[in-house]
C-alpha cells in the first residue's frame, strides 16, 4: 500500500498569512495526487487534482505543486473560511490512501 | 445539481450487520465511479470501497476486505455498501462519494453515521 504523510499535523496561522501544508507519498504517484478541505459536521471538499488543477468554483488562492512523491498545497493569503482539515489523497493505485490530515487553526 | 443522499446508518451490536444506500440525483449514474470513504471520530478519511460504473470491478481497502460489499442498482441510481461482521473501529460517518476520470471524489453525499456497540 501507498503511505501518505502530511506535515504538519497542524499550523496556527493569521488572517492574510500564507501557508503551505506538505504530502509526501511512499512511492512514486506521478501526479495522481489531491487535495480536500474538511471542516467540522460537513462532507470533505475538493480542492486540487491531478496535483496541481484547481477543482472548478475553488478560490485561486489555493495552489497545489509537485510530482513524483512530493507535494505542497498553498494558501496565499488565508480567509477565515479556510480554518479547517486538509487531506491530500493518492488515486495512483488502489487502496487509495490518505493523508493524515492537518489542522489549520486561527492564531 | 449533483445531490448523494446516503441512508441505512444507526447503531448496531458488534458482528452484526449494516447496509447502507446512497441515491443519486443529477448526473448520468452509470457512467461514473463511486466510492465510499469514512471518518472515525478523531481519526482521518479512509477510503472504504469502489465501483466501476457498470459495476463489474470492485475493491475494498485492507481493513474491511471480506466483511464489506459495494454493489449499484444503476436503474434505481443507487449505491449500496453491505456491512457484515461489524467491529467497534467501524464506527465513523460514512460517505458515498463520485469519482472524476483521475479518482478523486468531486461530490460527496452528507454522511450516514454507523456505531457498533454493545
Amino acid at each position: 500500500d501507498i503511505q501518505m504523510t502530511q506535515s504538519p499535523s497542524s499550523v496556527s496561522a493569521s488572517v492574510g498569512d500564507r501557508v503551505t501544508i506538505t504530502c509526501r507519498a511512499s512511492q512514486d504517484i506521478t501526479m495522481w495526487l489531491a487535495w480536500y478541505q474538511q471542516k467540522p459536521g460537513t462532507a470533505p471538499k475538493l480542492l486540487i487534482f491531478a496535483a496541481s488543477t484547481l477543482q472548478s468554483g475553488v478560490p485561486s488562492r489555493f495552489s497545489g505543486n509537485g510530482s513524483g512523491t512530493n507535494f505542497t498545497l498553498t494558501i496565499s493569503s488565508l480567509q477565515p473560511e479556510d480554518f479547517a482539515t486538509y487531506y491530500c489523497q493518492q488515486s495512483k493505485s488502489f487502496p487509495y490512501t490518505f493523508g493524515q490530515g492537518t489542522k489549520l487553526e486561527i492564531k | 445539481e449533483v445531490q448523494l443522499e446516503e441512508s441505512g446508518g444507526g447503531l448496531v451490536q458488534p458482528g452484526g450487520s449494516l447496509g447502507l444506500s446512497c441515491e443519486a440525483s443529477g448526473f448520468s449514474f452509470s457512467s461514473y465511479e463511486m466510492s465510499w470513504v469514512r471518518l472515525a471520530a478523531g481519526k482521518g478519511l479512509e477510503w472504504v470501497s469502489y465501483i466501476t460504473g457498470g459495476g463489474s470491478v470492485k475493491d475494498y481497502g485492507d481493513s474491511v476486505k471480506g466483511r464489506f460489499t459495494i454493489s449499484r442498482d444503476n436503474t434505481k441510481k443507487t449505491l449500496y455498501l453491505q456491512m457484515n461482521s461489524l467491529r467497534a473501529e467501524d464506527t465513523a460517518i460514512y460517505y458515498c462519494a463520485r469519482a472524476n476520470g483521475w479518482g478523486n471524489f468531486d461530490f460527496w453525499g452528507q454522511g450516514a453515521l454507523v456505531t457498533v456497540s454493545s
